[in-house]
């Protein structure tokens, strides 16, 4: 069965600096990937997708992540945070074939500062 | 706004009670998936909906049930609540033409007393 793990469940970055939150799956088979992110009170929405095409993925607000086959990671990042970047990320993994279900991560919190 | 609506948003019931969740999908999509967000348990499928038949199932209780009709809005069924229960519940839909990327509704927010 796939899975994905988030590493680190709280963030904490100052505002213009370096994003990076990390998530590493498990698949059999290969894998779609994606990055969701949630607001407070809010669904979710999606920022990026990986479906085995460019494994450099550019998604919205700025972000980007690399899928790394060796790595069997899919971490996401972005050059400068910004205060509305504050948010829960959730990294969600879904095997190719019939089975459309989307098996998510624990969740990072991001945190930005002044 | 991802164009997924769902009602209530927020529901707050006795244990023991049964309610029903409505979503409605994006317009032209036929695929409906529910998912449950709770502190212990986190982002949960429970279960999806392709044009009326169901596809797929995940963690999904038998006190729970679902069903998609010809006008393609989804229903989740929550019945002989507890406490437990009490969570987001998330719809999603999908186009047939892009299956792989699914669209979430707000949510809503079930408080069981």
């Amino acid at each position: 069965a796939q899975s994905v793990t988030q590493l680190g469940s709280h963030v904490s970055v100052s505002e213009g600096a370096l994003v990076l939150l990390r998530c590493n799956y498990s698949s059999s088979v290969p894998p779609y990937l994606f990055w969701y992110v949630q607001y407070p009170n809010q669904g979710l929405q999606l920022l990026l997708k990986y479906t085995s095409a460019a494994t450099l993925v550019k998604g919205i607000n700025g972000f980007e992540a690399e899928f790394k086959k060796s790595e069997t990671s899919f971490h996401l990042t972005k050059p400068s945070a910004h205060m509305s970047d504050a948010a829960e990320y959730f990294c969600a993994v879904r095997v190719t074939g019939t089975a459309s279900k989307l098996t998510f991560g624990t969740g990072t919190r991001l945190q930005v500062t002044l | 706004d991802s164009g997924v609506t769902q009602t209530p948003k927020h529901l707050i019931t006795a244990t023991g009670q049964r309610v029903t969740l409505r979503c409605s999908p994006r317009s032209g999509d036929l695929s409906v998936y529910w998912y449950q967000q709770s502190l212990d348990q986190g982002l949960q499928f429970l279960i999806q909906y392709y044009n009326g038949e169901e596809r797929a199932k995940g963690n999904i209780l038998e006190r729970f049930s679902a069903q998609q009709f010809p006008d393609l809005h989804s229903e989740l069924n929550l019945s002989s609540l507890e406490l437990g229960d009490s969570a987001l519940y998330f719809c999603a839909s999908s186009a047939w033409t892009d299956q792989e990327t699914q669209y979430f509704g707000p949510g809503t927010r079930l408080l069981v007393l």
